[in-house]
């Protein structure tokens, strides 16, 4: 089974504090993506990566920046918390299998910023 | 633009399979469909996906029709723990910025 593993399920921070979630997929999977789920909004991503060192920035970047020095590892990074950050967050990785790939998710990180 | 329709919820009696439809008329001939659920406060599980012809795997079945406008996900015999928003996605192949997850259907499975 696949497993994508994310370091907290709950999180509280204050506005300004430097966030730093993590996120570790075992499947050896190239590809790995963070997302934001918000009741109304759906799921939005924030940025994936396609390897090591490489990052693309997804459809809401903005107030955030990520890190990936490690095939299994990527790291998501506010760099100063905001109320409108509070979210679950969710990390997914992916396999290719032959014409297409599918995502796994982790169990979600629910932030909440004070 | 909504890719997918799907009826926002249904219940199931356990033990009894639950059928849940989808419509996606507009999909193009590059683009798979996609299921998965999410059990409340939990990430997006994976559960099956096809191109065109029907899908089994030891969660649940797909069943596209011929048109591939419209697609049904069926979980033979639902459990309690089957209760959960189950999502339709349509998505091209390999491209990574695409997984639109819509409203879904709230399924809850009746003891």
């Amino acid at each position: 089974d696949v497993k994508v593993t994310q370091s907290s399920r709950y999180l509280v921070k204050r506005t300004g504090e430097k966030v730093f979630l993590e996120c570790v997929q075992d499947m050896d999977h190239e590809n790995m993506f963070w997302y934001r789920q918000d009741p109304g909004l759906g799921l939005r991503l924030i940025y994936f990566s396609y390897d090591v060192k490489m990052k693309e920035k997804g459809d809401i970047p903005e107030g955030y920046s990520v890190s990936r020095e490690k095939k299994e590892r990527f790291s998501l990074i506010l760099e100063s918390a905001s109320t409108n950050q509070t979210s679950m967050y969710l990390c997914a990785s992916s396999l290719k299998q032959g014409t297409t790939d599918t995502q796994y998710f982790g169990p979600g990180t629910r932030l909440t910023v004070l | 633009d909504a890719k997918t329709t799907q009826p926002p919820s249904m219940d199931c009696a356990e033990g009894r399979a639950a059928n849940l439809p989808c419509n996606h008329s507009t999909i193009s001939g590059n683009e798979y469909v996609y299921w998965y659920r999410q059990i409340h406060s939990q990430g997006p599980q994976y559960i099956i996906h096809g191109l065109k012809n029907n899908e089994t795997n030891e969660m649940a079945s797909l069943i596209i029709t011929e048109d591939r406008k419209s697609s049904t996900l069926i979980l033979p015999h639902a459990t309690l723990r089957d209760t959960a928003v189950y999502y339709c996605i349509v998505r091209v192949a390999l491209v990574n910025n695409d997984m639109r997850f819509g409203a879904g259907t709230r399924l809850t499975v009746k003891p």
